[in-house]
C-alpha cells in the first residue's frame, strides 16, 4: 500500500530563511507524489508534483521540492520564506492501482515569522 | 489549474435535518469527483469517490445511507448528509481530477464547514 509521512507537525522559519518540509514516502512501484498548501478553513491548493523526468520539481509561489529515491523523500523547499507562505502543508502520494484514489500526509503547520 | 467550486461554505444546522453540499467543475468535465472529510488539525480522509451517471464508490467505514452522493452531470456532484447529528460536524471537501489524464492532480473546492447543533 502506498503512504507518505510528514514527520513534523510544525515547522517555524524566519521570513527570508529558507524552508524545508519535509516528507518520505512509502510506494509499490513508480511513485506519484503532489505537494498541497491549505490556508484556514479553504480548500487544498496544488503546488507541485512529481511524475518522471527531473528530480527537483519547481512548483507555485517558489516552492520546489525535491525527489530522492534514495531515500524515499520529497521534501518541499522554498530559499526564501515569506509570512504569506504561513499554513497547512500536505504531502500526498497517488495509488498505483486506484488510479482515483490519494493518500494524504498528516500535514506539517509552517509558521514564518517576520 | 482546474477551478472547482463548492457551495456553501458554511453552514449550521439543528440536529436531525439534511444538508446538501455542492461541488461543479467550472472550467472542465468531471466524470469522477471526490469527497473528502476533514477533522480539525488532522489530514484528509477520502469518504467516497463519485461517478457521474453510476453510484458512488464508498471507502470502508463510510455510511452510504448517511452521506449521499449524487453525480448527476458531468460537473456537478452532491454530498447529502442525511439526519445530521453533531458528531457529522466537520470539514467537506471535494476534489475532482484535472485533464491530465491518470497523472494528474487533484483541483480542490474551497471547502464547507458543517456545523450541527
Amino acid at each position: 500500500a502506498q503512504s507518505v509521512a510528514q514527520p513534523e507537525d510544525q515547522v517555524n522559519v524566519a521570513e527570508g530563511n529558507p524552508l524545508t518540509v519535509k516528507c518520505t514516502y512509502s510506494v509499490s512501484g513508480n511513485p506519484y507524489l503532489f505537494w498541497y498548501v491549505q490556508y484556514p478553513n479553504r480548500g487544498l491548493q496544488f503546488l507541485l508534483k512529481y511524475i518522471t523526468g527531473d528530480n527537483l520539481v519547481k512548483g507555485s509561489y517558489g516552492f520546489e521540492a525535491e525527489f530522492n529515491k534514495s531515500q524515499t523523500s520529497f521534501h518541499l523547499k522554498k530559499p526564501s520564506a515569506l509570512v504569506s507562505d504561513s499554513a497547512l502543508y500536505f504531502c500526498a502520494v497517488r495509488d498505483n492501482v486506484n488510479f482515483n484514489k490519494f493518500y494524504f500526509g498528516s500535514g506539517t503547520k509552517l509558521n514564518v515569522k517576520p | 489549474g482546474a477551478v472547482v467550486s463548492q457551495h456553501p461554505s458554511r453552514v449550521i444546522c439543528k440536529s436531525g435535518t439534511s444538508v446538501k453540499i455542492e461541488c461543479r467543475s467550472l472550467d472542465f468535465q468531471a466524470t469522477t469527483m471526490f469527497w473528502y472529510r476533514q477533522f480539525p488539525k488532522q489530514s484528509l480522509m477520502l469518504m467516497a469517490t463519485s461517478n457521474e451517471g453510476s453510484k458512488a464508490t464508498y471507502e470502508q467505514g463510510v455510511e452510504k445511507d448517511k452521506f449521499l452522493i449524487n453525480h448527476a452531470s458531468l460537473t456537478l456532484s452532491t454530498l447529502t448528509v442525511t439526519s445530521a447529528h453533531p458528531e457529522d460536524s466537520s470539514f467537506y471537501i471535494c476534489s475532482a481530477r484535472g485533464a491530465s489524464g491518470n497523472t494528474g492532480e487533484l483541483f480542490f473546492g474551497e471547502g464547507s464547514r458543517l456545523t450541527v447543533l
